[in-house]
């Protein structure tokens, strides 16, 4: 089956600075990667979609890269704040027919003033 | 647009007992899944829906179950609950196919504790 594992339970910033989360996965790869933001006692908020023919994909100060040869998608938070504080989750849908997205159990971001 | 939303928020069962939480999806949105989230676990796929038809389901015992509507909206119903059934139990909707093209919109969950 497919294991996704997000490197960093916790990952601290200092403001201002660029946020890098981590995910890698196993066995076969995804169509899609997706991330996502989820603040505690809330449900996840989708920021980005990336898809397995495409290397990179940005948002204001969202960057997400997609390299399936390492089977790695890296999450970047430029100029961070405050507020982006909260548990980054990635998952990831595969063209095989299943109608479900697969989730890494997360990284919790704190970026300190 | 009106978000996804769940009810109740929270919930306080004894085991043993049954109990049904309700979802209504974004408008327009066929697809509504259904996710455990636990500390331990993560987010888990329970079972997803689709014009009425369960497309996929997740590696959960029989206990939990759930229906789609034609209007869309969905329950899931767990059954005989046990104290490891305690989690935050998260809809998510989408137009199509779920997520692939534009995410998930999730519900801010229902919160169940199970005593």
């Amino acid at each position: 089956s497919q294991k996704i594992e997000q490197n960093s339970e916790a990952l601290n910033i200092q403001e201002g600075k660029t946020a890098t989360l981590t995910c890698n996965y196993t066995n076969y790869s995804p169509a899609y990667l997706q991330w996502y933001r989820q603040d505690p006692g809330r449900g996840p908020v989708f920021l980005l979609l990336i898809r397995e023919n495409e290397k990179e994909k940005r948002k204001e100060r969202l960057k997400v890269t997609f390299d399936t040869t390492l089977k790695q998608s890296l999450f970047h938070i430029t100029a961070s704040q405050p507020a982006d504080s909260a548990t980054y989750l990635c998952a990831l849908i595969h063209q095989t027919g299943a109608n479900n997205l697969f989730f890494g159990t997360g990284t919790r971001l704190t970026v300190i003033p | 647009k009106a978000g996804v939303t769940q009810t109740p928020r929270y919930l306080i069962k004894t085991r043993g007992q049954q109990v049904t939480l309700s979802c209504s999806p974004i408008s327009g949105h066929r697809s509504v899944s259904w996710y455990q989230q636990t500390p331990g676990q993560g987010l888990q796929f329970l079972f997803e829906y689709f014009s009425e038809t369960q497309r996929n389901k997740g590696n959960f015992p029989g206990r939990f179950s759930g229906r789609q509507f034609s209007n869309s909206r969905s329950e899931m119903n767990v059954s005989t609950l046990e104290l490891g059934d305690s989690a935050l139990y998260l809809c998510a909707s989408s137009l199509w196919s779920p997520g692939i093209l534009e995410g998930y919109t999730f519900g801010s969950g229902t919160r169940l504790t199970v005593v």
